[in-house]
């Protein structure tokens, strides 16, 4: 299992949309529809964002989607705020009750 | 509250053991796979295994089979993730993370996370 590829750094202004890949391969993101994505500020639990591709939880701002096509799933955020600002990782399924994340990618608000 | 908390930081010698915890509260611990993921230094997520503390039954990423042991015990519904002989490269954040579960199973994401536990081997 290789991690799925994320872009390690984004930055945009507020108020702007920016969209983050995550490439995996047939094995993981291609095969399953499982896809999630987690926000992460540093010293605190990540929290969870987007699931099933594109599934919101409850209590997660319609400013985050998630989108998939082929092998790429990508997580989309709308109208940028501070607090925005924070590592983004996504995670595949992989078949046999294992998982697997990507790099993360570091998203600095301008 | 629906939680779980880890066990505190920890600073150890390479080759010593550890045994670093993960206790849920209110859920069902017995019926939740309980996962763990590690964050090196200035680096991201990586998969390490996930357990089914109902049974024990437990799955390990490629990467860490052989090199840790995750475990559980439902009587007091803490799960486990231990060493038998640290090296300095297992310096790292520790997560534990539950599989969301569903009505007659569990769906295929982690919706809670404990806050993680620092290990540092030097």
């Amino acid at each position: 299992q290789s991690a799925l590829t994320q872009p390690a750094s984004v930055s945009e202004s507020p108020g702007q949309s920016i969209t983050i890949s995550c490439a995996g391969t047939s094995s993981d993101v291609g095969d399953y529809n499982y896809v999630s994505w987690y926000q992460h500020h540093p010293g605190n639990a990540p929290k969870l964002m987007i699931y099933d591709v594109s599934k919101r939880p409850s209590g997660v701002s319609t400013r985050f989607s998630g989108s998939k096509s082929g092998n790429t799933a990508s997580l989309t955020i709308s109208g940028l705020q501070a607090e925005d600002e924070a590592d983004y990782y996504c995670c595949s399924y992989a078949g046999s009750s294992t998982w697997v994340f990507g790099g993360g990618t570091k998203l600095t608000v301008l | 509250e629906v939680q779980l908390v880890q066990s505190g930081a920890e600073v150890k010698k390479p080759g010593e053991s550890l045994k670093i915890s993960c206790k849920g509260s209110g859920y069902r611990f017995t019926t939740s796979w309980i996962g763990w993921a590690r964050q090196m230094p200035g680096k991201g997520l990586e998969w390490m295994g996930i357990i089914y503390p109902g049974d024990s039954d437990t799955r390990y990423s490629p990467s860490f089979q052989g090199q840790v042991t995750i475990s559980a015990d439902k009587s007091i519904s803490t799960a486990y993730l231990q060493w038998t002989s640290l090296q300095a490269s297992d310096t790292a954040i520790y997560y534990c993370a539950r599989r969301k579960p569903v009505p007659g199973g569990a769906d295929y994401y982690m919706d809670l996370w404990g806050k993680g536990t620092t290990v540092t081997v030097s």
